[in-house]
């Protein structure tokens, strides 16, 4: 069964600040791999994805997230964190088996202090 | 290019109550999800519908929820009768159809159960 970790519940940095927020998957199989971002009273935003080819993802307001199979992991990075960056942060897997079913991890709020 | 569209955003009932909570896709999109996500937690799948037909139903309490999406567009979730438990957001998602394919999330609805 596939199942996703989000070891921290939360994640402070300062701003301007480079953040990472952790991830790692359990699959059978070659996962698919996401980062979604939740805003209070908001749905969930797609931030970027992994399927295949270059294990270095960029995706939306400048975040970037490495893919890394021998440690199973798929970590959120931005180089300079904004204050509006504060959010919930969720990982999520599937599988090309799967039927494009997301398994979603707890989530990682993210604190940005001035 | 409109979202995912959901209503209502906001529905407290007391427990025992009946409720149903509505979706309307991104144009063109034959995949739908329904996900709840209760505080705290990420979201869980409780079903998928591959234009009308349901691909993956095994995480709905059948017993008192029930979906639907006819004519492969909108579709509604119902809840009968509600229990305290059922407290959560329903998340309501599209994608296009492929397995690599980005899920594109509604606001949600927030239900409240007394």
């Amino acid at each position: 069964a596939q199942s996703v970790a989000q070891p921290e519940d939360q994640v402070n940095v300062a701003e301007g600040n480079p953040l990472t927020v952790k991830c790692t998957y359990s699959v059978s199989g070659n996962p698919y791999l996401f980062w979604y971002v939740q805003y209070p009273n908001r749905g969930l935003q797609f931030l970027l994805k992994y399927i295949t080819g270059d294990n270095l993802v960029k995706g939306s307001y400048g975040f970037e997230a490495e893919f890394n199979k021998s440690q199973t992991s798929f970590h959120l990075k931005k180089p300079s964190a904004l204050v509006s960056d504060s959010a919930l942060y969720f990982c999520a897997v599937s599988t090309p088996e799967g039927f494009q079913k997301l398994v979603f991890g707890t989530g990682t709020r993210l604190l940005v202090s001035p | 290019e409109a979202g995912v569209a959901q209503s209502p955003r906001y529905k407290i009932i007391e427990k025992r109550q009946s409720v149903a909570f509505w979706c309307n896709p991104i144009s063109g999109h034959a995949t739908l999800y329904w996900y709840q996500q209760i505080l705290g937690q990420g979201p869980k799948l409780l079903i998928q519908f591959q234009n009308n037909g349901v691909v993956d139903d095994s995480q709905l309490p059948k017993d008192r929820f029930s979906a639907e999406r006819l004519k492969g567009v909108d579709s509604t979730l119902k809840i009968q009768p509600a229990k305290l438990e059922d407290s959560a957001v329903y998340l309501c998602a599209s994608s296009p159809s492929d397995s690599t394919d980005t899920q594109y999330f509604g606001p949600g609805t927030r239900l409240t159960v007394l």
